[in-house]
């Protein structure tokens, strides 16, 4: 069974330019969630999807970061403009139906290291 | 709100030595609760997990066991192999909040 799949898996960009993530969960998952991991931290959830609609994106900097599921299955997560303190592995990450119970394990992505200069 | 306090690191072991790497939490009602590894230049893998108290997940020779009067669910092995160098993630998930919540990470060096 595939993994998840992100690219690119390196990014350098100037801070203010822009930058675009893309994510494809494992065939069949419903839920697909957006962390970012600063270095020497955890993974922080930026956003979740449950199918092409949001369920929580309290933690998304919606100035500058968005997201989208289009269809259900890939989604995009895109910064304008990016800042310095945007410099993180960006992991994408999901799960079967999202419903947190005993068999509904989240399966992670190999992230997008962004660094922003 | 939910939080997950790990030990910190980094931590050094010789070859066959015995691990235990910290973990306590504080949540409302009665999360899930993870670890997690993520092996160098690879993504997070679950390791173990635990749904309800007293519950203990093991894989790989690691175990942890869900002490909810404790909060805790501290991560051991009885004899650590070089193979096991990682950065360790503990994590929870709230009951009807599916979203992971984790600790800072705790980086493993093992030494032949």
């Amino acid at each position: 069974e595939a993994g998840v799949a992100q690219s690119p898996r390196y990014k350098i960009i100037e801070k203010r330019q822009s930058v675009a993530f893309w994510c494809n969960p494992i065939s069949g998952h419903a839920t697909l969630y957006w962390y970012q991991q600063i270095l020497g931290q955890g993974p922080k959830l930026l956003i979740q999807f449950q199918n092409n609609g949001v369920v929580d994106d309290s933690q998304l900097p919606k100035d500058r970061f968005s997201a989208e599921r289009l269809k259900g299955v890939d989604s995009t997560l895109k910064i304008q403009p990016a800042k310095l303190e945007d410099s993180a592995v960006y992991l994408c990450a999901s799960s079967l139906d999202g419903s947190g119970g005993a068999t509904d394990t989240q399966y992670f992505g190999p992230g997008t290291r962004l660094t922003v200069l | 709100g939910n939080s997950v306090t790990q030990m910190e690191g980094p931590v050094t072991l010789s070859e066959e030595a015995f691990l235990t790497i910290n973990c306590t939490y504080t949540a409302t009602g009665y999360p899930s609760l993870f670890w997690y590894v993520q092996y160098p230049g690879e993504g997070l893998q679950l390791l173990l997990k635990a749904t309800k108290a007293d519950d203990k997940g093991s894989n790989k020779g690691f175990e942890a066991t869900y002490r909810k009067e404790t909060t805790s669910f501290h991560l051991e092995k009885g004899s650590v192999q070089v193979s096991d160098s990682a950065v360790y993630f503990c994590a929870l998930s709230g009951r009807g909040a599916q979203k992971l919540v984790f600790g800072q990470g705790t980086r493993l060096t093992i030494n032949p």
